[in-house]
C-alpha cells in the first residue's frame, strides 16, 4: 500500500535558521505532491503542490519544494523561518492512477520557531 | 467568502452510539471528502463523493457512511461507535473530483467516544 513518511516527528529552530523538512512516499508511479500546513487552532491549508513540470516548486510564505524522483521525496524548505512559521506540516500524495482524491497524509511534522 | 464548515464542532458519544457529521463546500464546489484524523497522525482518507456519486472509500469499516445531497453537501455516519473512533473528522472540498485537484478543508468535527 502506498505510504509517506516524514522524517521527523517535532523540530525545533530559532527564527532565522534555515528549514527542511524531509518527505518520502512509496509508491513508484506517478503521483502529485502537495504540503499542507495547520497553525495552531487553524485548519489544514495549502502550502504548496507539484502536478508536473519544474521539480522546484514555490508557495506562500516563502516556502518551497524539491521533487526528487529518483528519491521519491519531496523535500520543504525555508531560508530563513519567522515565529509565525509554528505550525504542523503534512506531506501529502494523490497517485495520478486514482479515480479520485485518495490523498495520503505522512504523520506531521511539528515545527516550533523559537523568537 | 465562506469556507468549508462543518457541524458540529465537538461533540461526545458513547460506545454503541450513532454519529452525524455534517459539511458544506465551498460555494461551486461539486468534490466533498471525508478524512479522519487521529491524534499525532496525519489525516487518513475515508470517502469522497463528486456529483452525489461515491468516488472512493478508504479502509474503514462499513459502519462509516457518507453521502453527498443536491447542493453538494455532505453527511458522514458511523455506527456503533467504538473508543477508537475518537477523532478529529475532516472535512474537504475542491471543484472537481479529478485526481489533480487540491482539497480545501474545513476546521474539523472532534469526536470523542466515552
Amino acid at each position: 500500500a502506498q505510504s509517506v513518511s516524514q522524517h521527523n516527528h517535532h523540530v525545533i529552530l530559532s527564527e532565522a535558521a534555515s528549514l527542511e523538512l524531509g518527505c518520502n512516499y512509496s509508491y513508484g508511479g506517478t503521483v502529485n505532491l502537495f504540503w499542507y500546513v495547520q497553525y495552531p487552532g487553524q485548519h489544514l491549508q495549502l502550502l504548496l503542490k507539484y502536478f508536473s513540470g519544474d521539480p522546484l516548486v514555490k508557495g506562500i510564505k516563502g516556502f518551497e519544494a524539491e521533487f526528487i524522483k529518483s528519491k521519491f521525496s519531496f523535500n520543504l524548505r525555508k531560508p530563513s523561518v519567522q515565529w509565525s512559521d509554528t505550525a504542523e506540516y503534512f506531506c501529502a500524495v494523490n497517485r495520478r492512477d486514482n479515480y479520485g482524491q485518495n490523498f495520503v497524509f505522512g504523520p506531521g511534522t511539528r515545527l516550533s520557531v523559537l523568537p | 467568502d465562506a469556507g468549508v464548515t462543518q457541524s458540529p464542532t465537538h461533540l461526545i458519544k458513547t460506545r454503541g452510539q450513532h454519529v452525524t457529521l455534517r459539511c458544506s463546500p465551498i460555494s461551486g464546489h461539486k468534490s466533498v471528502s471525508w478524512y479522519q484524523q487521529v491524534l499525532g497522525q496525519g489525516p487518513q482518507f475515508i470517502f469522497q463523493y463528486y456529483e452525489k456519486e461515491e468516488r472512493g472509500r478508504g479502509n474503514f469499516p462499513d459502519r462509516f457512511s457518507a453521502r453527498q445531497f443536491p447542493n453538494y453537501s455532505s453527511e458522514l455516519n458511523v455506527n456503533a461507535l467504538l473508543l477508537g473512533d475518537s477523532a478529529l473528522y475532516l472535512c474537504a472540498s475542491s471543484w472537481g473530483g479529478a485526481n489533480t485537484g487540491e482539497l480545501f478543508f474545513g476546521e474539523g468535527s472532534r469526536l470523542t467516544v466515552l
